[in-house]
Parts: C-alpha cells; sequence; structure tokens
C-alpha cells in the first residue's frame, strides 16, 4: 500500500479560486516537505513543516500539518496561472531515513 | 544554494547496453541520493549515499548500481539497460531544511 497518499490526483480550477491539496501518511511524520514541479523540470522546494500544529506560508500558499492525523495541507489563495504544475509532498516516516513521496497532485489553473 | 548538477540531461540508448548517469554537487554535503520519476508512481528512492563509498538500497533498487568513490559525484549505473528503465531520473542532496533536487536526467531505452 502506498505509504504517502496525495489528494486529489489532478485538479483544475478557475483563476482566482482557492484550493487545497492534501498528503496523508500510514506512518508517523517526523517531517513533511512540499514540493512543485513544472513540466519537464526539477523539484522546487516550497515548505518544511515539523512540528504538530506548524503553518508556515509564502506568498499565497500555506502549509499545514496535523501530527494526530498524519496529515498535511497545502492552500492556495487566489490561484494565479503561475501556480500550475505538479505539487508533491514528501515526508521522514523515521526520523533518519530517505523522504517518501507521493504520486503527485497536478494543477491547472484556467483564465 | 547548493550547486547540484546531472550529467546528461537527456539520453536515448538501446536495451541490453550499460548506461551511467552522473550527479555532481559542489558544497560538500554527506547525503545524496536517486530517484526515478513514473507517471503514476511519482517518485521512487532507486540508491542513497551518506558519505564516500558508503550506499544503501532504495525501493526500487533491482538493475541499478551506485558508486561515489569522491564526496562531490555520485554514479547511478544501468548494467544492462531495459525498457522498464525508460523514465526520469533526478539526484537529489540533503540540506538542513529538505532536500534539494537536480534539473533530472530523461532516459529513454529504445
Amino acid at each position: 500500500s502506498q505509504e504517502l497518499e496525495q489528494s486529489p490526483q489532478s485538479l483544475i480550477v478557475q483563476e482566482g479560486k482557492n484550493l487545497t491539496i492534501n498528503c496523508t501518511s500510514s506512518k508517523t511524520l517526523y517531517g513533511l516537505y512540499w514540493y512543485k514541479q513544472k513540466y519537464g523540470e526539477g523539484l522546487i522546494f516550497l515548505m518544511m513543516l515539523q512540528k504538530g500544529g506548524e503553518e508556515k506560508s509564502h506568498e499565497k500558499i500555506t502549509a499545514k500539518l496535523d501530527e494526530k492525523k498524519q496529515q498535511s495541507s497545502l492552500h492556495i489563495t487566489a490561484s494565479q496561472p503561475s501556480h500550475a504544475g505538479i505539487y508533491l509532498c514528501g515526508a521522514d516516516t523515521s526520523g533518519n531515513t530517505p523522504l517518501v513521496f507521493g504520486k503527485g497532485t497536478r494543477l491547472s489553473v484556467i483564465a | 544554494d547548493a550547486g547540484i548538477t546531472q550529467s546528461p540531461r537527456h539520453k536515448v540508448t538501446e536495451t541490453g547496453t550499460p548506461v551511467t548517469l552522473r550527479c555532481h554537487q559542489t558544497e560538500n554535503h554527506r547525503y545524496m541520493y536517486w530517484y526515478r520519476q513514473d507517471p503514476g508512481h511519482g517518485l521512487r528512492l532507486i540508491h542513497y549515499s551518506y558519505g564516500v563509498k558508503d550506499t544503501d538500497k532504495g525501493e526500487v533498487s533491482d538493475g541499478y548500481s551506485v558508486s561515489r568513490s569522491k564526496t562531490e559525484d555520485f554514479l547511478l549505473t544501468l548494467e544492462s539497460a531495459t525498457s522498464s528503465q525508460t523514465s526520469v531520473y533526478f539526484c537529489a542532496i540533503s540540506e538542513w531544511d529538505g532536500y534539494t533536487f537536480g534539473s533530472g536526467t530523461r532516459l529513454t531505452v529504445v
């Protein structure tokens, strides 16, 4: 079974709308990382969350970590075409092993 | 930002041939990783290294070997390439706030 589940798999939103992407782990989370990827390019680091209840924001993107639920959410406010891409969550589930990643959420923003 | 480069960026090779991908970093990071990215599977760990000559297997290591003779270079070798190894390969280094990824190598095995 997949260790890290992302939902939805894909999302199409109208420009200006808000959206949320979720990442749920089947194991305890020691750290949760969000990345963005443009098609054909590498992964760009967005945010790292390590403590339960932690919330971080950068421009119009906010990420939260619910340690009890072993879940993180990524919220984009007033989406823009520049937000389009694939969003991946990566998790440290043991404290000292390589990150495991979800399958990604493909976001399209239409005018 | 950490300097991490992958080479080549694109490669087409024939089934059965050996292929080596290179990852080079400029900032002396101890941990380096190779992942592959495929539609429907996301990123999967192939091998990783925690120091010179210290490596370990990941989730999808069959058919791959790695070497790290210098801190700055982490090589991924496909001993005999198969069509199932057609993929995009990413190298990453571990920094205090997460991983930094290279730009990727798109490998096609025909």
